[in-house]
């Protein structure tokens, strides 16, 4: 258990519906990212927040959106889902809104798009 | 960002050293080398991270020359369950987009 716990595991959905996809941060950490993973292929950069602020996006789709909350848990937002969409989501933290020293990874979110 | 290129794919036999080298040719003088460790259906791991010379902890050993240019990671006596993807990633402080690309898949077998 890697300390950072997302919520759901697997989730399938129909094409055009909107999914909330959870992360809780690791203890004491402040900093937290998302990526998307398609099938073999690496893991592409989201958003970033830190302490409940945005710092560093990615080639998130506007069909997508996060959030941090003052409990420090994210919601990554997914609407107008399409077929492409189809992927495993990673949430990850840090102790520090810099990305050296390393993340902690949790387990992901299996998104199926039918 | 800077990028790194490394092989696609690397087979080796249990038991044996394995080593995974990263080219990094426009490293910036900020930038550290990360190496993360991917199982199917998992979250990346942090393995190991290096400024210059050697890096040793009780998972791998991390080989970056002085011109830093490259780097290797070297996974001692592997087994089957080394079997994974590895990513080679530069990180420095700042909000950077990280990206860990393809990686390499490393297949470790009987």
């Amino acid at each position: 258990d890697s300390g950072v716990t997302q919520t759901p595991k697997h989730l399938i959905t129909a094409t055009g519906q909107r999914v909330t996809l959870r992360c809780s941060p690791r203890s004491g950490d402040l900093s937290v990212y998302w990526y998307q993973q398609s099938l073999d292929q690496g893991l592409q950069f989201l958003i970033q927040y830190y302490n409940g602020e945005e710092r560093a996006k990615g080639n998130i789709l506007e069909r997508f959106s996060a959030q941090q909350f003052p409990d420090l848990h994210s919601e990554l937002n997914l609407s107008s889902l399409e077929l492409g969409d189809s992927a495993l989501y990673f949430c990850a933290s840090s102790v520090t809104p810099q990305s050296l020293g390393g993340y902690t990874f949790g387990s992901g979110t299996r998104l199926t798009v039918v | 960002l800077a990028k790194t290129t490394q092989p696609i794919s690397m087979d080796s036999y249990e038991g044996q050293e394995v080593n995974i080298t990263c080219s990094h040719n426009n490293i910036a003088t900020n930038d550290y080398i990360t190496w993360y460790q991917q199982f199917p259906s998992q979250g990346p791991r942090f393995i190991i991270q290096g400024y210059k010379t050697k890096v040793t902890n009780e998972v791998a050993s991390l080989f970056i020359p002085a011109d830093r240019k490259s780097s290797t990671l070297s996974l001692p006596r592997v087994s089957l369950s080394d079997t994974a993807v590895y990513y080679c990633l530069l990180l420095s402080g700042g909000y950077q987009k990280v990206t860990f690309g393809t990686g390499t898949k490393l297949q470790v077998i009987p």
